[in-house]
């Protein structure tokens, strides 16, 4: 099946900092990559979709100006969070759609788990 | 409004059958995922059904119906390896995916 993978695995960094998680397809190109983020014991939360070339469209809710993303490239997707704080605290997911694979099929990368102290 | 209803938590016996039950009311349906997830992992594809009826694949199948809006997520032999989330997810009309808050499946020797 296709790949997904996700850097880094685990992050901490200080309250006012800014991360940035990146999103790879490795065997295939991704038209379409999506942002979720998830609180303990909570489902999956999609706050943003990817698309390259163009604007992504954040779900209601999302701070575009805080979670900044970026579809460079038809394998790459990077969200960064900037002025994190402690709240902004959770395990970050991405997924990837494979046009090759089927139209609604999303493979998903290993996940960020980001603590800020 | 859109939602997903799956019980919150399961307890089953290794080596019995378990069935995790999920109700959905979207706007619109172009199929419904189901995906298990271990504790601090990403989700990983389990099935797909987008047409009525019963998909077996090995240990696990899935059922759907569309006239109820449900579905059913069946694990046979259960294995302690076994015990996870189990994520339904439904796409709608608009491809977007509408996830299910999990079942968590606890699995007892």
């Amino acid at each position: 099946g296709a790949v997904v993978s996700q850097h880094p695995s685990r992050v901490i960094c200080k309250s006012g900092t800014s991360v940035k998680i990146e999103c790879r397809s490795l065997d295939f190109q991704a038209t379409t990559m999506f942002w979720y983020r998830q609180f303990p014991k909570q489902s999956l939360m999609l706050m943003a979709t990817s698309n390259e070339g163009s604007k992504a469209t954040y779900e209601q809710g999302v701070e575009k100006d805080k979670f900044l993303i970026n579809h460079a490239s038809l394998t790459l997707s990077t969200l960064t969070v900037t002025s994190a704080h402690p709240e902004d605290s959770s395990f970050y997911i991405c997924s990837a759609r494979d046009p090759g694979q089927g139209p609604y099929e999303q493979y998903f990368g290993p996940g960020t788990r980001l603590t800020v102290t | 409004g859109q939602n997903i209803d799956q019980p919150t938590e399961m307890t089953a016996t290794e080596g019995a059958i378990v069935q995790i039950n999920c109700t959905y009311q979207t706007s619109g349906f172009n199929g419904l995922f189901w995906y298990q997830q271990h504790a601090g992992e990403a989700p990983t594809f389990l099935s797909y059904n987008v047409l009525d009826g019963l998909e077996e694949k090995g240990r696990f199948s899935s059922f759907l119906s569309r006239s109820k809006g449900y579905s059913y997520l069946l694990l046979k032999e259960l294995q302690m390896k076994d015990s996870a989330s189990y994520l339904c997810a439904v796409t709608n009309s608009n491809y977007q995916l509408i996830w299910g808050a999990g079942t968590k499946l606890i699995i007892k020797p």
